[in-house]
């Protein structure tokens, strides 16, 4: 089955860290772009960052200053998302999104394949 | 970057058209064709429905579409449905290399 599932949410105290991982399965992870998509509760969808298949393009929305990096294993057909410093208003659920079929560059810029999410609490 | 405007909410009756804009600018919905529509019910995630600003995925009704003129998007849903009710964003690629969604509009199906 073609899939991705998101895991490593959970409370953390502000200021601190966590590591979300996203397994795919059913398709050649080795070939996608990937992105990281997060919502706060009762809002809209956020784009994090995403990372090109073979890593040569790793991009991060403005406003997370650093804070997150985004990388990836092809031989296990996972996706990372380290995230220090947090703060209350990186409580989110974290998505895990594959971008479409690209045979070169930077990615399609749409998702195509979205995981299930998890959640993320920064609070004291 | 700021987010594309999306209207709130949009409401329409059964068999209906309904269309959803997403304003952005030259830097983003209008200087490029990486335009993007999703639906998302409550507690799930988010299924795309337009890519490349017209082009349906496989398995989405045909009553779902896209369009745009200058630095507004639009999604079209005609023959409105029960079903159809749901939150809708817009996504564009931007000049700064990243990506940016909209605020979302709730469909309400009267």
């Amino acid at each position: 089955e073609v899939q991705l599932v998101e895991s490593g949410g959970g409370l953390v105290k502000p200021g601190g860290s966590l590591r979300l991982s996203c397994a795919a399965s059913g398709f050649t992870f080795s070939s996608y772009t990937m992105h990281w998509v997060r919502q706060a509760p009762g809002k809209g969808l956020e784009w994090v960052s995403s990372i090109s298949s073979s890593v040569t393009y790793i991009f991060y929305a403005d406003s997370l200053k650093g804070r997150f990096t985004i990388s990836r294993d092809n031989a296990k057909n996972s996706l990372y998302l380290q995230m220090n410093s947090l703060r209350a208003e990186d409580t989110a659920v974290y998505y895990c999104a594959r971008d479409g079929p690209a045979i070169v560059g930077p990615g399609r810029w749409y998702f195509d394949l979205w995981g299930r999410g998890t959640l993320v609490t920064v609070s004291s | 970057q700021s987010a594309l405007t999306q209207p709130a909410s949009v409401s329409g009756s059964p068999g209906q058209s309904i269309t959803i804009s997403c304003s952005g600018t030259s830097s983003d919905v209008g200087g490029y064709n990486y335009v993007s529509w999703y639906q998302q019910y409550p507690g799930k995630a988010p299924k795309l429905m337009i890519y490349d600003v017209t082009n349906r995925p496989s398995g989405v009704s045909n009553r779902f579409s896209g369009s745009r003129s200058g630095n507004t998007a639009s999604l079209t849903i005609s023959g409105l449905q029960a079903e159809d009710e749901a939150d809708y964003y817009c996504s564009s690629y931007t000049s700064s290399s990243t990506l940016v969604f909209g605020g979302g509009t709730k469909l309400t199906v009267l």
